[in-house]
């Protein structure tokens, strides 16, 4: 079992509707980081978060240590936020999640 | 504040040959990290320098190693290069080795192995 799922994998969406990204670990950690990752390899820290819950703009992510499970949320999906986006728990180093593959149409 | 660097940006290599990649941290930062994501693979942690020092190291051979400077730049070789490096390499700084920090990435060196 990996020790990091992310689902679902792929993903397709109309502009404008909400996005669910789950993510669940089975590895104590200390924090979780979500990455957004842009054709051509360009990475970008979208949030660190250890607890609760926090939003910048348009996504809200969300953490329940307890369970051990993370969400990431777009609200008022754009094309532009076509991306893959990763879910990395910090142990003693970032495990990666394989990732979830996101297509928004116009 | 500039981000963090990556050099080169393609790196073109022959089975058997050595590779460096090279990155610049975000200044302030003192630890880097080097990740591998090779295609169809997701990302794995390769290497973490703080300090000078490396501080954790990845499920990798050892034809895999580097340094960070005194500058807190930081070097990735890999020798003996085998067709299955070829992959996308990332490079993140952050603050220093109190857990847990933000990772800020660089734009990657795609390193092709033919």
């Amino acid at each position: 079992k990996n020790e990091v799922e992310q689902s679902p994998q792929n993903l397709t969406a109309q502009e404008g509707e909400f996005i669910t990204i789950n993510c669940s670990y089975s590895v104590g950690i200390s924090a979780l980081h979500w990455l957004q990752q842009h054709p051509g390899g360009g990475i970008v820290s979208l949030f660190m978060l250890s607890s609760g819950k926090k939003k910048h703009g348009r996504l809200i992510a969300t953490i329940n240590i307890q369970e051990k499970h993370s969400s990431l949320h777009i609200t008022a999906s754009h094309p532009r936020d076509s991306a893959v986006y990763i879910c990395a728990p910090n142990t003693d180093k970032l495990i990666f999640g394989t990732g979830t593959r996101l297509q928004v149409f116009p | 504040e500039a981000g963090v660097t990556q050099s080169p940006t393609h790196l073109i290599k022959t089975r058997g040959q050595q590779a460096t990649l090279r990155c610049s941290p975000i200044s302030g930062h003192t630890s880097v990290y080097w990740y591998q994501q090779a295609l169809g693979l997701g990302l794995q942690f390769l290497l973490w320098y703080d300090e000078g020092e490396e501080r954790n190291r990845g499920n990798f051979p050892p034809r895999f190693s580097g340094r960070q400077f005194p500058n807190y730049s930081s070097e990735l070789n890999v020798n003996a290069l085998e067709l299955e490096d070829s992959a996308l390499y990332l490079c993140a700084s952050s603050r220093g080795d109190s857990d847990p920090l933000e990772q800020y990435f660089g734009p990657g060196t795609r390193l092709t192995v033919t």
